[in-house]
């Protein structure tokens, strides 16, 4: 069965704070993503990466970094969490090409204090 | 550049009612269209998607039409579940950058009451 997973559901960190999200996904898939989904404004892609220690930015790539060493693993990373990066944060991959789906993981709710 | 536009939720509507969720985007090229859902307390799922113009996207009877003349891509379900309670993207495939990526609409909430 298919399967992305996300470090953890709940996060709460404080302003200041250096923040690691953990996706691991054991598909085999080129692609990963990072997302975040705030209400009224759907998701928005921060990072994706196609291949092994590739990297692009998305449309939010401000505030965030990504490293991907291993190809089942994507990690977000918030250098110093500010409270406007409070979100849901959505991890996904795909084989990639323009028919392919995306495989969602369940999500990391970020709380920054 | 690229983008959806997904009608403002809510939406409820009681059991069997007709279901009916507009998406329209704005693209260049040949695009694919999907629509994802969100479970209470989960991530997205693929609902169902079309590759082409006119073709038709179906599943747990959902369905929608890719409809190239009016750039539309409707999410229709003739009588709803309150099991179909979850929150509904509409979405296209494009290229960024190098590769291919997902840009989604914000997303329509869909209530259902038995």
């Amino acid at each position: 069965d298919v399967k992305v997973t996300q470090s953890s559901r709940y996060l709460v960190k404080r302003t200041g704070e250096k923040v690691f999200l953990e996706c691991v996904q054991d598909m085999d898939h080129e692609n990963m993503f990072w997302y975040r989904q705030d209400p009224g404004l759907g998701l928005r892609l921060i990072y994706f990466s196609y291949d092994v220690k590739m990297k692009e930015k998305g449309d939010i790539p401000e505030g965030y970094s990504v490293s991907r060493e291993k190809k089942e693993r994507f990690s977000l990373i918030l250098e110093s969490a500010s409270t406007n990066q409070t979100s849901m944060y959505l991890c996904a991959s795909s084989f990639g090409g323009l028919l392919d789906e995306q495989f969602f993981g369940p999500g990391t709710r970020l709380t920054v204090l | 550049g690229d983008s959806v536009t997904q009608m403002e939720g809510p939406v409820t509507l009681s059991e069997e009612a007709f279901l009916t969720i507009n998406c329209t985007y704005t693209a260049t090229g040949y695009p694919s269209l999907f629509w994802y859902v969100q479970y209470p307390g989960e991530g997205l799922q693929l609902l169902l998607k079309a590759t082409k113009a006119d073709d038709k996207g179906s599943n747990k009877g959902f369905e929608a039409t890719y409809r190239k003349e009016t750039t539309s891509f409707h999410l229709e379900k003739g009588s709803v579940q309150v099991s179909d309670s979850a929150v509904y993207f509409c979405a296209l495939s494009s290229i960024g950058g190098s590769n291919y990526k997902l840009t989604f609409g914000k997303g329509t909430l869909l209530t259902v009451n038995p």
